[in-house]
């Protein structure tokens, strides 16, 4: 079965300090992953994604994510938070093989981080 | 390009009551899809559509029809509404050049409640 993990409810940083949102995952085949923001009463915007190639993707707003196979992860990082960074975070993930549904992004529950000044 | 939108923002039924949720697209994507986003729960695929006149379910089907009549429009209707509806609705597009691998660009929701 395909699924995604977002281990934290939430997390908490303060502005200024790297930030880390985690991201694990399973699925059949070869995974293509995304993260999402989701802003206060707002739809979700794309932030980046892996799809192949360099483990390291960097994506909007000075976002990156480092996809780890042998791990099944895909982290969000941030070197420097910003009090706006603070959202709704979603982790998501699209199946390669033809069994899945097509095209069908299968989500994480979400971690709510909050930068503090 | 306006990209996805939707309508209504909000929504308040009773329960048994009819409703069509709209949504459009003017970036000619070929896929469309439904979500519902509920608290602590991710969000969770309803319908979906590779094309005009052809949808399929999602996880969470029960309660919706779709149909897919243009390339620009895919409506959701609530059959007859149920306090277990009382969410906020996501329609998202994806181009056709690639399915799986092109993003899916999302809307800004429909909040619904049902008394």
């Amino acid at each position: 079965a395909q699924s995604v993990a977002q281990p934290e409810d939430q997390v908490n940083v303060a502005e200024g300090n790297p930030l880390t949102v985690k991201c694990t995952y399973s699925v059949s085949g070869n995974p293509y992953l995304f993260w999402y923001v989701q802003y206060p009463n707002r739809g979700l915007q794309f932030l980046l994604k892996y799809i192949t190639g360099d483990n390291l993707v960097k994506g909007s707003y000075g976002f990156e994510a480092e996809f780890n196979k042998s791990q099944t992860s895909f982290h969000l990082k941030k070197p420097s938070a910003l009090v706006s960074d603070s959202a709704l975070y979603f982790c998501a993930v699209r199946p390669s093989d033809r069994g899945s549904t097509l095209g069908r992004l299968y989500f994480g529950r979400g971690t709510q981080l909050t930068v503090w000044p | 390009n306006a990209g996805v939108t939707q309508t209504p923002k909000f929504q308040v039924l009773k329960t048994g009551q009819s409703m069509t949720l709209q949504c459009a697209q003017d970036m000619n994507h070929e896929y469309m899809s439904w979500y519902r986003q509920d608290p602590g729960m991710g969000l969770r695929l309803i319908h979906y559509s590779v094309g005009a006149g052809i949808t399929d379910q999602g996880e969470v089907p029960n309660g919706y029809n779709v149909s897919r009549s243009t390339t620009e429009d895919f409506p959701l209707r609530l059959l007859s509404a149920a306090p277990s509806q009382t969410s906020v609705y996501f329609c998202a597009s994806s181009s056709p050049s690639g399915i799986l691998t092109d993003t899916q660009y999302f809307g800004p929701g429909t909040r619904l409640t049902v008394l």
